[in-house]
């Protein structure tokens, strides 16, 4: 069955960078996007953007240009998201999700979150 | 960028039929597919895909959830509403990058 499962809570100081994993199981990693998700306190989901696996290709969303880089290890089946130049408004959950299909998918699995929180 | 608009919150009694609406900006329908997406989030849990495609019921999601629609206008159908269902829904198009969600709807019940 497919799972993401992703790394633990973070409590990181402010200008620091972090770096979170997804790893993947059951299916093939390199066939399907993986996207990241934000959601803030109380509040809705953000895209982020999405890394192919199979080649390494990415594509971000406008507002996270320069925030977020993603990564990922094909012989790990794992995918990383890197976030920099940290504030309190980068405190939130951080979901990987697998796209469905290539072309437009839905958002068919979801890892389980995590927590990062930006504090002194 | 589409901006998907939801109603915050709905209001049911259990065994009821629930009618959450999304409505995008733009058209979010292609010649093949509509692409507009349902998901369910609990409390301290990640979402959960409920309906791909406007109308196409997810792997192991109970038939009580439907969808429909196509363009611009949107709807997820609970029916009839359990307990278990109570959560925040969200929309969310593959349209277009970026891919944006809906602001939720919260089911409370009546």
């Amino acid at each position: 069955q497919v799972q993401l499962q992703q790394s633990g809570t973070e409590l990181v100081k402010p200008a620091s960078s972090v770096k979170i994993s997804c790893k993947a199981s059951g299916y093939t990693f390199t066939s399907n996007y993986m996207h990241w998700i934000r959601q803030q306190p109380g509040n809705g989901l953000e895209w982020i953007g999405w890394i192919y696996p199979g080649n390494g290709n990415t594509k971000y969303n406008q507002k996270f240009d320069g925030k977020a880089t993603l990564t990922a290890d094909k012989s790990s089946s794992t995918a990383y998201m890197q976030l920099s130049s940290l504030t309190s408004e980068d405190s939130a959950v951080y979901f990987c999700a697998r796209s469905s299909r290539i072309i437009r998918g839905s958002l068919d699995y979801w890892g389980q979150g995590v927590m990062v929180t930006v504090s002194s | 960028d589409i901006v998907l608009t939801q109603s915050p919150a709905l209001a049911v009694s259990l065994g009821q039929r629930a009618t959450i609406s999304c409505r995008a900006s733009q058209s979010v329908s292609t010649s093949s597919y509509n692409l507009m997406h349902w998901y369910q989030q609990k409390p301290g849990e990640q979402p959960k895909l409920l309906i791909y495609d406007a109308s196409n019921l997810a792997s192991g999601i109970p038939v009580r959830f439907s969808g429909s629609g196509s363009g611009t206008d949107f709807t997820l159908t609970i029916n009839p509403v359990q307990a278990d269902d109570i959560a925040t829904y969200y929309c969310q198009q593959s349209r277009e990058l970026p891919l944006t969600f809906g602001s939720g709807t919260k089911l409370e019940i009546k």
